[in-house]
């Protein structure tokens, strides 16, 4: 049981930010939250993470509300390139397993 | 740097035979795992292992075998090849448990027939 949601698909505007919610209601103090992309039958590519602080780096920017129950992911400006599946994952402090939900299939749109 | 290596990238197999996916990373990792991904879905786990000679069963373990005698490798077996197995495989790894993420190979896709 993967223990996160999200929506099973998305369209975003080129050049517009696409907003991906995940949710994470059972997450506690100390597990971080994850997000990852897959391109086409790629591997799977590490986008960003964050504990209870919004992060950015060169790809994207997370946004973690305060309770830690959900998480955003912003593209802040899509391009076709970014057509992929996107997961939110938690790592667990109870197992070291590492679980994969469905994850969101992004369609950027000209 | 090389990363996470899978070897073959593409296999066709016969029902019943046997074959080893292997997986090697050079970056001292502790942590590593095996996924399977079928046409359209997500990705599942298969095995993992937190360091060298443990591992542990993932979501769908059955109709695979794992070993860790090295940091390095963690190779996945198949021993009798099965139609539903007929999947694109990775393998992943990290140096810890929580604060940090995931290396992906590029995958092995294999089909049984």
């Amino acid at each position: 049981d993967a223990k996160t949601t999200q929506p099973t698909s998305m369209d975003c505007a080129e050049g517009r930010a696409a907003n991906l919610p995940c949710n994470h209601s059972t997450i506690s103090g100390n597990e971080y939250v994850y997000w990852y992309r897959q391109i086409h039958s790629q591997g799977p590519q590490y986008i960003i993470h964050g504990l209870k602080n919004n992060e950015t780096n060169e790809m994207a920017s997370l946004i973690i509300t305060e309770d830690r129950k959900s998480s955003t992911l912003i593209l802040p400006h899509a391009t076709l390139r970014d057509t992929a599946v996107y997961y939110c994952i938690v790592r667990w402090t109870s197992y070291d397993k590492v679980i994969f939900g469905p994850g969101t299939s992004l369609s950027v749109i000209p | 740097n090389a990363g996470v290596t899978q070897t073959p990238k593409f296999r066709i197999l016969k029902i019943g035979q046997s074959m080893t996916l292997q997986c090697t990373q050079d970056m001292n990792h502790n942590y590593m795992y095996w996924y399977r991904q079928d046409p359209g879905m997500g990705l599942k786990l298969i095995y993992y292992s937190v360091g060298a000679g443990i591992t542990d069963k993932g979501e769908v373990p059955n109709g695979y075998n794992v070993s860790r005698s090295t940091t390095e490798d963690f190779p996945l077996r198949l021993e009798l090849a099965a139609p539903s197995q007929t999947s694109v495989y990775f393998c992943a790894s990290s140096p810890s448990a929580y604060n940090s993420p995931l290396h992906f190979g590029n995958g092995t896709r294999l089909t049984v027939t």
